[in-house]
């Protein structure tokens, strides 16, 4: 496509549900980014791929919190039991090639805006 | 540890004044990216640039540019004749390239300035 795209736009779920957050990158891009921005904040790292391998899950709050990218591009963010504190916007963003080969430029989606309630 | 520190939440100028946005950062690490982005009031986050640690020349964009100062660490945007469409959260970012096997863009963003450019 011709931007990152992201589904839903919007989430409403009820405390205790498990929810799933879909990611489709730039077609072609290597590397994929989850962040999360809660409001009035900036956008804090979660986890990323380089193809369909998980890099670096080190960002992401509790094991509650799982993402995967199994063809090395479309990539789902879950997260299980959730509660009023993940309330947030989950942004997904690619880059064409490895970090430090290229320009150094992130494409984010719209972003996931999830309400717990 | 990584931190971005903006100290202005929120600025307002006059169109075509010039306003400068400050970023102040922290890393153990000697080589690093440092980046601008911009949140207009629709929400997405738009690019503006990335800095390597090593390179310290200043950069101009149109009305944009860049100042990085490596001795106090910091990395200001300033906007010159500012206009109604500069309005928006501007959010100045930190990497560590972290080697996995490749880097990553593990950014490490500041709470953002709001800047409200008035008509």
């Amino acid at each position: 496509g011709a931007g990152v795209s992201q589904s839903p736009r919007y989430k409403v779920t009820k405390r205790g549900q498990d929810v799933a957050l879909r990611c489709d990158p730039i077609s072609g891009h290597v590397s994929l980014y989850w962040y999360r921005q809660a409001l009035g904040q900036g956008p804090e790292f979660l986890t990323y791929f380089n193809y369909e391998a998980q890099q670096d899950k080190s960002g992401l709050p509790n094991d509650r919190f799982s993402a995967e990218r199994p063809e090395g591009s479309i990539s789902t963010l879950t997260i299980q039991r959730t509660e009023q504190r993940d309330s947030a916007m989950y942004r997904c963003a690619s880059s064409p090639g490895l970090a430090g080969a290229d320009t150094g430029e992130l494409f984010f989606g719209e972003g996931s805006r999830l309400t717990v309630l | 540890a990584q931190k971005v520190t903006q100290a202005q939440t929120e600025i307002s100028v006059v169109e075509k004044e010039d306003v400068t946005l400050d970023c102040v950062y922290e890393t153990r690490d000697t080589t690093y990216y440092l980046f601008w982005y911009k949140q207009p009031p629709s929400g997405e986050l738009v690019f503006l640039i990335r800095r390597n640690s090593f390179d310290e020349q200043n950069e101009i964009s149109g009305r944009y540019s860049w100042n990085f100062q490596k001795s106090t660490s910091s990395f200001n945007f300033t906007i010159t004749a500012s206009q109604v469409v500069d309005s928006a959260v501007y959010f100045c970012a930190l990497s560590e390239l972290a080697y996995s096997g490749a880097g990553s863009y593990q950014l490490t963003f500041g709470k953002g300035t709001k800047l409200s450019v008035i008509p």
